[in-house]
């Protein structure tokens, strides 16, 4: 149980496009999703908490503008990294936590090249 | 503002020795985390730990929770290959996850 998928697992995408990657419980309910960036060698960091049904807490430092966060669904959250650029690239990790209990379960990642 | 410091950065050992790895963090938290992540992949959930004096234990790996020192350790009993991986602990408070810097494990032949 706690099934956490990611889609895609990889992209590749020129500078300026905008890239959305999905977020899904597979078979529990996540009221709150959360999502991570991790640079090469670099520790997970918390970009922002997605709450079903109301707008995203942005960590500091993060551009709520060009990293925009949809939690449209108890199963469902979307980044949508805007106007990407090279220094976007990297591995984007989602969580979920279910409404029974305080752990999160991880995705499997998106890796994100920016061209 | 809740800090998770790991020690050491970087560890190379050989096979069938013990070591340690520890994890403190500044403020009192809800539960911590111990998690594995192989090259390219995501995290493993490897422990979680609740309370002052909790142990866990699977296979090599044991961790332990001191809460009133604000310290966690993940010990490797008698190290193999396979478990080669970047080690992350983490701390939970105020519904966030904040992840150490990982302790990178080469466990030599």
């Amino acid at each position: 149980g706690a099934v956490v998928s990611q889609h895609p697992s990889w992209v590749i995408c020129k500078s300026g496009t905008s890239v959305k990657i999905e977020c899904r419980s597979l078979d529990f309910q996540a009221t709150t999703m959360f999502w991570y960036r991790q640079f090469p060698k670099q520790s997970l960091m918390l970009m922002a908490t997605s709450n079903e049904g109301s707008k995203a807490t942005y960590e500091q430092g993060v551009e709520k503008d060009k990293f925009l966060i949809n939690h449209a669904s108890l199963t469902l959250s979307t980044l949508t990294v805007t106007s990407a650029h090279p220094e976007d690239s990297s591995f984007y990790i989602c969580s979920a936590r279910p409404s029974w209990e305080l752990e999160q379960f991880f995705g499997p990642g998106t890796r994100l090249t920016v061209l | 503002e809740l800090k998770v410091e790991q020690n050491p950065l970087f560890l190379s050992m050989q096979e069938g020795k013990n070591y340690t790895i520890y994890c403190n963090y500044s403020t009192t938290s809800d539960r911590l985390y111990w998690y594995r992540q192989d090259p390219g992949k995501s995290l493993e959930s490897l422990f979680v730990l609740l309370s002052n004096g909790a142990v866990k234990q699977e296979g090599r790996l044991m961790a332990s929770l001191d809460t009133k020192a604000r310290l966690s350790t993940l010990h490797i009993t008698a190290a193999v290959h396979d478990l080669s991986a970047t080690y992350f602990c983490a701390v939970d408070r105020d519904d966030k996850i904040i992840f150490g810097k990982g302790t990178r494990l080469h466990i030599l032949p």
